[in-house]
């Protein structure tokens, strides 16, 4: 079945910081490719998207790239901010499928 | 807009006691809901999700259930919990483009 795979971190970053979190999957079709963010206590978030191959999503400085030969999505950010440290969740909605796929998520924390 | 509202937003309940959580959507018609579960430390798992009401699909065997009483409610219950049951509780709605979540409940079981 479909599946989605990350770095499970955590990840410890000092600020400005350049930031990669690793993410690839396994699908049928065309998947949709997401990143969502979730802050301490709070539900999940879209932080950006892409629905086809070589679409670059992009939100808050963050960029992921839909790299269709190599089943990868990864989340860079250029210079990260303490207020960046959250989970972030990779995650892909089939075309055939009925719901969304999450990745384990990854735990980010930024420090000043 | 589309909205979701999920409640209680943290829940201490004991061991053997019931459980009810809510959650409900607006400004759409028939879509789809989900449950997802997030242990301390781990990922989103999936538990339940419904194309309708009535309509459940369970994702893991466990001590909870799910129920779709009218197009745009989705409760999730149980009739004795566990101290394995304590986690995050987090209500989607798939909107086809993206999944929108509720804020997410709290649960402790002591």
């Amino acid at each position: 079945g479909d599946s989605v795979t990350q770095m499970e971190g955590p990840v410890t970053l000092s600020e400005e910081a350049f930031l990669t979190i690793n993410c690839t999957y396994t699908a049928t079709g065309y998947p949709s490719l997401f990143w969502y963010v979730q802050y301490p206590g709070e539900g999940l978030q879209l932080l950006l998207k892409a629905t086809k191959a070589d679409d670059k999503g992009s939100n808050k400085g963050f960029e992921a790239t839909y790299r269709k030969e190599t089943t990868s999505f990864h989340l860079e950010k250029g210079s990260v901010q303490v207020s960046d440290s959250a989970v972030y969740f990779c995650a892909l909605s089939a075309t055939a499928g009925l719901h969304f796929v999450f990745g384990p998520g990854t735990r980010l924390s930024v420090l000043p | 807009s589309q909205t979701i509202h999920q409640w209680p937003a943290t829940l201490v309940q004991p061991v053997g006691s019931p459980l009810s959580l809510e959650c409900t959507v607006e400004g759409t018609s028939n879509p789809n809901l989900y449950w997802y579960r997030q242990a301390a430390g781990r990922g989103l798992q999936l538990l339940f999700y419904s194309v309708g009401i009535g309509q459940i699909s369970s994702e893991v065997p466990q001590n909870l259930s799910a129920s779709r009483p009218q197009d745009r409610q989705f409760i999730l219950s149980s009739k004795k919990l566990l101290l394995s049951d304590s986690g995050f509780y987090l209500c989607a709605w798939d909107g086809n483009t993206e999944a929108f979540f509720g804020q997410g409940t709290r649960l402790t079981v002591v």
